[in-house]
């Protein structure tokens, strides 16, 4: 099973900030990544697939970046309502699809 | 729009089998791979099974191999898990999600607790 590796567990930014949020997989996922927001309460939200497409809707202030076994999200210009937990999910090998173990993103 | 609800969640006891159903709309079901993913309290995703626009070759997380079974029916755009053998650690919140590579559609999620 390929491990998902997800940094920070948790994040205090500021609003207007830029943050990034790493994930890690254990080997080469050949940029099979999504990233999912969840607000608290919420269902999972689509925000980025295949790395750095943006799924409709998100806004362009989303972006994913990476390559091999390297990926990051980041969030330029941090809103109130970016406050969420952050989720990376491979799916270029399976089964099993695997998560990471997510970033709780606060303000400061 | 693209919906999907859930439906079918609640409490029983270790052993005993419960299902739940997930309604789709807003888009033709039987062009789409379907997905469940459950969310223990306060935890992360996990994978639990997927299921391909026929209803053919069905695959499970290790862990409910052979307990839960995923199935769909395009004529009513509904798509299912069949969960038997229930253990305390299935408790969690169960979503399904529309599967095109990523999820790129959850629904709103039911909550399964198993307990005696």
């Amino acid at each position: 099973d390929i491990q998902m590796t997800q940094s920070p567990a948790s994040l205090s930014a500021s609003l207007g900030e830029t943050v990034t949020i790493e994930c890690r997989a254990s080997e080469d996922i050949y940029n099979g990544l999504a990233w999912y927001q969840q607000k608290p309460g919420k269902s999972p939200q689509l925000l980025i697939y295949n790395a750095n497409n943006l799924h409709t809707g998100v806004p362009s202030r989303f972006s994913g970046s990476g390559s091999g076994t390297q990926y990051s999200l980041k969030i330029n210009s941090l809103r109130s309502e970016d406050v969420a937990s952050y989720f990376c999910q491979q799916y270029y090998n399976y089964p099993p699809y695997t998560f990471g173990a997510g970033t709780k993103l606060e303000l400061k | 729009e693209v919906q999907l609800v859930e439906s079918g969640g609640g409490l029983v006891q270790p052993g005993r089998s419960l299902k739940l159903s997930c309604a789709a709309s807003g888009f033709t079901f039987s062009n789409y791979g379907m997905a469940w993913v459950c969310q223990a309290p306060t935890k992360g995703l996990e994978w639990v099974a997927s299921i391909s626009t026929g209803g053919g070759d069905p695959y499970y997380r290790d862990s409910v191999k052979g307990r839960f079974t995923i199935s769909r029916d395009n004529a009513k755009s509904t798509l299912y898990l069949q969960m038997d053998s229930l253990r305390s650690e299935d408790t969690a919140t169960y979503y399904c999600a529309r599967h095109d590579w990523a999820l790129d559609y959850w629904g709103q999620g039911v909550m399964v607790s198993v307990s005696s």
